[in-house]
């Protein structure tokens, strides 16, 4: 089965630009979560849907959206991009509502804003 | 607010030393407490989900344990391709984000 997936793999934006950051979860799973990734720390919880619906915002500004469509798959989207916005975002599939539930992490698209 | 510390920062192993890492988390209702790998420029690996003090997982050379203030990764005979940074995190009862610490890194030297 496949994992979960994340496209672009890399991408180079400027000051002021739009993003939209892609993912798929695995087969199956109806959530996901966006983390953001600084350069050594750990990632920092961003949004998190489940059946179309947000059941969690992170200490985000609002530049920051997101949004699930009904095949599960997922957009995150950052609008006037800032330097400090330059970071690995992840995606994390999760099956909810089973008691042994875990957060499976794709690939992550690295970001650099210039 | 949830907390997660972990350490040390990084630590450098001979082939075959074991040692063990820790993560001290404060948290209003452990949910669950996660353990992940991560290599560089990679997304995290699942190791293991820990959910009550005194519960145990191991895989491979990889033994997790969790007390109701921190949890243990223990490493035995580790290989180099054990190098990597472990990350904890935990997840609190009606909050749906894992909480993170910013890791250990791992180096073990051939």
């Amino acid at each position: 089965d496949a994992g979960v997936t994340q496209s672009p793999t890399h991408l180079i934006k400027t000051r002021g630009q739009q993003v939209t950051l892609r993912c798929s979860p695995i087969s199956g799973h109806k959530s996901v979560s966006w983390y953001q990734q600084v350069l050594g720390q750990g990632p920092q919880f961003i949004f998190q849907y489940y059946e179309k619906e947000e059941r969690g915002r992170g200490n985000f500004p609002d530049r920051f959206s997101a949004r699930q469509f009904p095949n599960y798959s997922s957009e995150l989207n950052v609008n006037a991009l800032l330097l400090g916005d330059s970071a690995l975002y992840l995606c994390a599939s999760i099956q909810p509502g089973h008691i042994q539930e875990t957060q499976y992490f794709g690939p992550g698209t690295r970001l650099l804003v210039l | 607010e949830d907390q997660v510390t972990q350490s040390p920062e990084a630590l450098r192993l001979q082939e075959g030393e074991s040692s063990s890492l820790n993560c001290s988390y404060t948290v209003s209702g452990l949910r669950g407490l996660f353990w992940y790998r991560q290599d560089p420029g990679k997304g995290p690996e699942f190791l293991f989900t820990l959910y009550s003090a005194g519960e145990e997982k191991e895989k491979e050379r990889l033994k997790a344990t969790l007390t109701k203030k921190e949890s243990f990764l223990h490493i035995t005979a580790p290989k180099p391709e054990d190098s990597a940074t472990y990350l904890c995190a935990v997840r609190a009862f009606g909050n749906e984000k894992l909480t993170f610490g910013t890791g250990t890194r791992l180096t073990i030297i051939p």
